[in-house]
């Protein structure tokens, strides 16, 4: 059974500050993703990466599958930045069946 | 980009009654969508997959009589969630992927049933 697992539960930065949330899991996947949840529930995908690293505006992406570990970096974070942040994988070479971390949730202090 | 829409956004409604949620990918052909489930502070866990044309595939535990999904066309799927109780409040999130295409989130339905 794949587990994902993210670190932290909970984080909570001042304006400016760099970020970095983790997530790891336990066995081989086919995909990786990153997603923010807004307050009130919407999703949006941020990334999705199978191997080396991905970059959009302030967000970055990372992947290391020999370690099965990903890591998503914000860059002088701000308060609109404040969500919760879902890792989720697919594995056994399917688009779908998500298996999803407990999520980090992020607060941004002005 | 792709856009997955999700209708109704919040539902409030009596123990017993019916509850319809709508998927739909707005500009791509969504070959399959994906049912989630997320109860208060836990993860989304996958309820089930539909392809269009065919049944859904239903996770264990997930009763197929009372979560009914119809995927009847390549942009449309819908959940309805029959006689519905308390314990299923929840918020329910869909996604739709297609041949090339990643999955692509909906806004998400909560659904409070009083």
């Amino acid at each position: 059974k794949n587990e994902v697992e993210q670190s932290p539960q909970n984080l909570t930065a001042q304006e400016g500050e760099f970020i970095t949330i983790n997530c790891s899991y336990s066995v081989g996947i086919s995909a990786l993703h990153w997603l923010q949840q807004h307050p009130g529930g919407g999703i949006v995908s941020l990334f999705m990466l199978s191997s080396g690293k991905k970059k959009h505006g302030r967000l970055i992406a990372t992947i290391n599958i020999q370690e099965k570990h990903s890591s998503l970096h914000i860059t002088a974070s701000h308060p609109r930045d404040s969500a919760v942040y879902i890792c989720a994988v697919t594995y056994g070479g399917s688009q779908g069946n998500l298996i999803f971390g407990k999520g980090t949730k992020l607060s941004v202090k002005p | 980009g792709a856009v997955v829409s999700q209708h109704p956004s919040r539902v409030i409604c009596k123990s017993g009654t019916s509850v319809k949620i709508e998927c739909r990918s707005l500009d791509f052909q969504a070959t399959t969508m994906f049912w989630y489930r997320q109860f208060p502070k836990q993860s989304l866990m996958l309820m089930a997959t539909s392809n269009e044309g065919s049944k859904a595939t239903y996770e264990q535990g997930v009763e197929k009589d009372k979560f009914l999904i119809n995927h009847a066309s390549l942009t449309l799927s819908t959940l309805t969630v029959t006689s519905a109780h308390p314990e299923d409040s929840s918020f329910y999130i869909c996604s739709a992927g297609g041949r090339h295409q990643p999955q692509h989130f909906g806004d998400g339905t909560r659904l409070s049933i009083l």
